[in-house]
């Protein structure tokens, strides 16, 4: 199984749509969350880190679910800008190091 | 802020040829990564570095991969030789270790071998 796991999608949605993107992790002892955003050949950056209750920057939400070891992401009145690959980024540690694991991405078009 | 400076942001080499790849991490941040993206695997760690010592090579795929980190505003990956199946994004991630906060990510160098 692996460590983090996004259903790749495409989501492909008509502009002003609301679209909800899932992610779920496996190691519980997880303890910091983010999405971030890949446009296409650029690289990932930082969209919002997710907090343990929940949290909101504009049209976007985070929510962390613990007791399921789930993330989502909600995006409200979708843009054409919007459309990007969104990676679910879970924080696992080994032993002393600290790392990032990513999912593989989901992939959102916006549609005018 | 000039942010996480790679380079070449594109290197086109004969299977055989020896690659690196430079990263400039941001000033005052003390981990390091790079990882390698392709269409089939996503995104993998390769190797990560804290305060110039390399923690975690587990990622590199075999010995003709090497990381350095010799200061704190530097690091090359090295692949010799390289060979097709190399042909990826390799990006240069930094990070403050502290807490938890995400990482910034260069702009990548697109390596084709062919």
């Amino acid at each position: 199984r692996k460590e983090v796991e996004q259903d790749p999608g495409p989501f492909n949605v008509p502009e002003g749509a609301t679209v909800a993107f899932n992610c779920t992790y496996s190691n519980s002892a997880s303890q910091s969350f983010f999405w971030y955003r890949q446009d296409c050949r650029k690289e990932p950056k930082l969209l919002m880190s997710v907090y343990s209750s929940g949290n909101e920057d504009g049209r976007f939400t985070a929510q962390l679910n613990r007791a399921s070891q789930y993330i989502s992401l909600l995006i409200r009145d979708s843009k054409l800008s919007d459309s990007a690959t969104y990676l679910c980024v879970v924080n696992s540690h080994s032993g002393s190091a600290r790392q990032l694991t990513f999912g593989s991405g989901t992939q959102l078009t916006v549609l005018p | 802020d000039a942010g996480v400076i790679q380079s070449p942001r594109h290197e086109v080499t004969e299977m055989g040829q020896e690659v690196t790849l430079r990263c400039k991490p941001i000033s005052g941040h003390n981990s390091l990564f790079w990882y390698r993206q392709t269409m089939m695997r996503g995104l993998e760690l390769l190797i990560y570095f804290n305060n110039n010592v390399p923690i975690d090579d587990s990622g590199m795929p075999e010995d003709r991969f090497s990381a350095k980190m010799p200061n704190a505003s530097f690091s090359t990956l090295k692949i010799q030789p390289s060979e097709p199946r190399d042909s990826a994004v390799y990006f240069c991630a930094s990070s403050l270790n502290v807490g938890g906060f995400g990482y910034t990510f260069g702009s990548g160098t697109r390596l084709t071998v062919v």
